[in-house]
Order: structure tokens, then C-alpha cells, then sequence
């Protein structure tokens, strides 16, 4: 089955500089490829998802890289916040050309701290 | 959007006892509800996916006669917890899928047992 791998576990960074969380995953079936921030005892909300037809996507300040051929992906965060302290999560799925998903395979995520 | 409303969103119950968890989609059909288990300062663990109408496929390692899973209908999904034991207590969320939305979480349902 596919096996996420998630690096740092922790991250601390000063407001206003980048935040790099990389993943890598090991099912080359893998086309489907979110992250999630998770807040303390709230649902994980996703910020941002890409799939394997697309080497990067950006939003605003976050953005997502992809290198299929090196099966890893990494979140970008710039201009960090306090208010982007969170635990962030990637994942990998399935999603076959029906629309119909498989079931996501979480990283062991990552605590970023943004101080003031 | 899509939403799911998961209830309880807390329960505190006695070891031996059992506790029944809700999920439904509100304005789509879960046609899969996955199933996660989230211990304190750990990933989400998939337990099980169930489809509609049918039986649910359980993860390795995940009792099926402890942790029941129904999914009667494609906006109702349950999950019961069977003679709870304290090393159940854990963070309990859906995740429902449909064609259009994709995944979508529940918010949670924090289970502790004394």
C-alpha cells in the first residue's frame, strides 16, 4: 500500500520569513496530492491540492510542488503569520478518471510555529 | 460546499459500554466514508471504508467486531464503538467522498472512556 513520508515533524520560523514542509510517497499510482492544516481538536481543513498532470500550483501565499519522477512534493508557505502556527499534513490518493477517490494516506505531519 | 455534520462532537462513557458516532452528508451523497482515528499529537489513521449498502473494509490491524460500521444510507454513516476500553479513547473522524466534492471531513468526535 502507499507509504507517506513527511519532513520536519517540527518547524519553527520567525513571522514573516518561508516555511518547507516535504513529503514523499511511494505508490507511482499516486495522482492526487492535498495538504491539510489541522487546527488543535478541529477537523484537518484543506489549504491547497494538486495533481500529478501539474508540476506546481500556487495561492496566494501557499504553494505546492511536484516532481512525479522523484515521487515527492513539498508545501511552500511565504510571509509566515502567528496565525499559520498549525499542524500541516500531506496526503496521497487515487483519483481515477470516474472522479471516484481512494482513500487518502496521511504524513505523520508537521508542527509549525510562527513566532511574532 | 459540501458538509459533513459528525455527531457527537465530544463523549465521555464508562469502559464495557458502547458508543454509537454519526456522519452525514449534508447537500451530497457519501458514496465512501472513511473512517480515521487520530491519537494526541499523531497523523490520521484510516480504520475502515465503507461504501453504501455494502460491508466495510477494515485496515489492518482494526477490529471489525469492536469498531461496527454501517452505511445504510449515502448520507448516513455510523460507526460504534463496542465495549470501549480506555486505550480507545482517541479522536474519531469522517472523511465523505462524492464524484464532485471529493473529500470531505466531519468535524471530529472526541471519545474519552473512564
Amino acid at each position: 500500500g502507499e507509504n507517506v513520508e513527511q519532513h520536519p515533524s517540527t518547524l519553527s520560523v520567525q513571522e514573516g520569513d518561508s516555511a518547507v514542509i516535504k513529503c514523499t510517497y511511494s505508490d507511482s499510482a499516486s495522482n492526487y496530492f492535498p495538504w491539510y492544516k489541522q487546527e488543535l481538536g478541529k477537523r484537518p481543513q484543506l489549504i491547497i491540492d494538486i495533481r500529478s498532470n501539474v508540476g506546481e500550483k500556487k495561492d496566494q501565499r501557499i504553494a505546492v510542488t511536484l516532481n512525479k519522477t522523484a515521487k515527492h512534493f513539498s508545501l511552500h508557505i511565504t510571509e509566515t503569520q502567528p496565525e499559520d502556527s498549525a499542524v500541516y499534513f500531506c496526503a496521497a490518493s487515487i483519483k481515477n478518471s470516474g472522479g471516484s477517490n481512494y482513500k487518502l494516506t496521511f504524513g505523520k505531519g508537521t508542527l509549525l510555529t510562527v513566532n511574532p | 460546499g459540501a458538509v459533513v455534520s459528525q455527531h457527537p462532537s465530544w463523549v465521555i462513557c464508562k469502559s464495557g459500554t458502547s458508543v454509537k458516532i454519526e456522519c452525514r452528508s449534508l447537500d451530497f451523497q457519501a458514496t465512501t466514508m472513511f473512517w480515521y482515528r487520530q491519537f494526541p499529537k499523531q497523523s490520521l489513521m484510516l480504520m475502515a471504508t465503507s461504501n453504501e449498502g455494502s460491508k466495510a473494509t477494515y485496515e489492518q490491524g482494526v477490529e471489525k467486531d469492536k469498531f461496527l460500521i454501517n452505511h445504510a444510507s449515502l448520507t448516513l454513516s455510523t460507526l460504534t464503538v463496542t465495549s470501549a476500553h480506555p486505550e480507545d479513547s482517541s479522536f474519531y473522524i469522517c472523511n465523505g467522498e462524492d464524484r464532485v466534492f471529493g473529500y470531505t471531513f466531519g468535524s471530529g468526535t472526541r471519545l474519552t472512556v473512564v
